[in-house]
């Protein structure tokens, strides 16, 4: 798949909701998923994977929902805080091993 | 997580001058490296793969003569800008995967690279 240069949509939410952030893949050949947070004037910051062979994984307060019949992946934070506030990116790798990034989306917590 | 520190985190140069930006792996051993380039509000764009001891693999569009990299060891991968133009100016970001395969990537801070 490739990545697109568009400009990032973004997602408004009060602190303690719930956030959920989607990514649609494009190359059905990929196997490994990765979504990473990037706070401004930072590099990307690893936050949980998944693999295809999983539809559903959690981690602390995040957790990945995998769906490879339409090629989605989505992320969903519990009980969001200001902290989370950044831009989120899913990527995707498959047989070439190189991370592809999506498009982000930029969430904004309001307290 | 393995840490991937790069250096400088900004640079300010004069068009026509060259600028190298160093990526290192502080405490695992990296087979491959990747760069990054990122324009304010968009997403990250893959330039090149980075492969210790051998010539980087360029994306398409993006020209090897004026971005050379160079994977001397398994610790340092380095990206030059040469002749610097303007449109050069965005943030560099590497990334280097401790592991073969499809594992996870660890990404370094990035440059902020300003060509005045």
């Amino acid at each position: 798949g490739e990545s697109v240069g568009l400009h990032l949509p973004t997602l408004s939410v009060q602190e303690g909701d719930n956030s959920i952030i989607n990514c649609a893949y494009s190359n059905s050949a990929s196997d490994y998923f990765i979504w990473y947070k990037q706070e401004s004037g930072k590099g990307p910051q690893f936050i949980i994977d998944i693999r295809s062979n999983m539809d559903k994984r959690q981690g602390q307060r995040v957790t990945v929902l995998l769906n490879k019949t339409v090629k989605h992946l989505s992320l969903q934070i519990a009980a969001t805080q200001p902290g989370d506030s950044a831009v989120y990116f899913c990527a995707e790798s498959g047989g070439s091993y190189i991370p592809t990034f999506g498009r982000g989306t930029s969430l904004i917590v309001h307290p | 997580g393995a840490v991937v520190s790069q250096h400088p985190s900004w640079v300010i140069c004069k068009s026509g001058t060259s600028v190298k930006i160093e990526c290192r792996s502080l405490d695992f051993q990296a087979t491959t490296m990747f760069w990054y380039r990122q324009f304010p509000k968009q997403s990250l764009m893959l330039m090149a793969t980075s492969n210790e001891g051998s010539k980087a693999t360029y994306e398409q569009g993006v020209e090897k003569d004026k971005f050379l990299i160079n994977h001397a060891s398994l610790t340092l991968s380095t990206l030059t800008v040469t002749s610097a133009h303007p449109e050069d100016s965005s943030f560099y970001i590497c990334s280097a995967r401790p592991g073969a395969g499809n594992t996870e990537a660890f990404f370094g801070q990035g440059t902020r690279l300003t060509v005045v």
